[in-house]
């Protein structure tokens, strides 16, 4: 039960697009397309932003997208704007475990 | 509103013991698979275990195997985790976490968390 690798950290201007990858095995993220990604800002309780990969719960902004290739996810954020400055986690179905990421902090500049 | 309300943290001495509880509404609890997610201090989100809808079945991570038990009472809409032999290292902010429709993997609401301290 490995935490997924993400970057400890990324940065954009505002306007600017920023990607978090989140690499795993086939075990986990290779394996199903059921990687989901939270935002979580200081003190608060994670929030859905991306689930089964590609899919946006309602009320999250079309600047959110998810992706996957092999092992590896990945978050985009486009038209990158101050309120998304929070932290990132990636999460993972893999059988009878469930693995998050180590988290990403995303600046914005 | 989906409303999750975390309860039963607090100070307990390495070895010792103690009962989370999450109190769930707005949703009907018996539909859904609940989950214990925890963070320590400062650090990244660590899943812990998971329980079915109906509560037939049940997982946990390495690090708590054998020391907590997840548990629910599906009539009063209430997750529950046992947790024993408790060690420095649980020392974390615990949230339940309500999953997406039957069959999912992902978490769509989480309740603010009650905070673990074990610590003598």
């Amino acid at each position: 039960q490995s935490a997924l690798t993400q970057p400890r950290s990324v940065s954009g201007s505002p306007g600017q697009s920023v990607t978090i990858s989140c690499t795993g095995t086939s075990s986990d993220v290779g394996g199903y397309n059921y990687v989901s990604w939270y935002q979580q800002h200081p003190g608060k309780a994670p929030k859905l932003m991306i689930y089964d990969v590609t899919k946006r719960p309602s009320g999250v902004p079309d600047r959110f997208s998810g992706s996957k290739s092999g092992n590896t996810a990945s978050l985009t954020i486009s038209g990158l704007q101050a309120e998304d400055e929070a932290d990132y986690y990636c999460y993972s179905y893999a059988g009878r475990y469930r693995v998050f990421g180590g988290g990403t902090k995303l600046t914005v500049l | 509103e989906v409303q999750l309300l975390e309860s039963g943290g607090g100070l307990v001495q390495p070895g010792g013991s103690l009962r989370l509880s999450c109190a769930a509404s707005g949703f009907t609890f018996s539909s859904y698979a609940m989950s214990w997610v925890r963070q320590a201090p400062g650090k990244g989100l660590e899943w812990v275990s998971i329980i079915t809808n109906s509560g037939g079945s049940a997982y946990y991570a390495d690090s708590v195997k054998g020391r907590f038990t997840i548990s629910r009472d599906n009539s009063g809409s209430t997750l529950y985790l046992q947790m024993n032999s408790l060690r420095a290292e649980d020392t974390a902010v615990y949230y339940c976490a309500k999953h997406g429709d039957l069959g999912s993997y992902y978490f769509d609401y989480w309740g603010q968390g009650t905070l673990v301290t074990v610590s003598s």
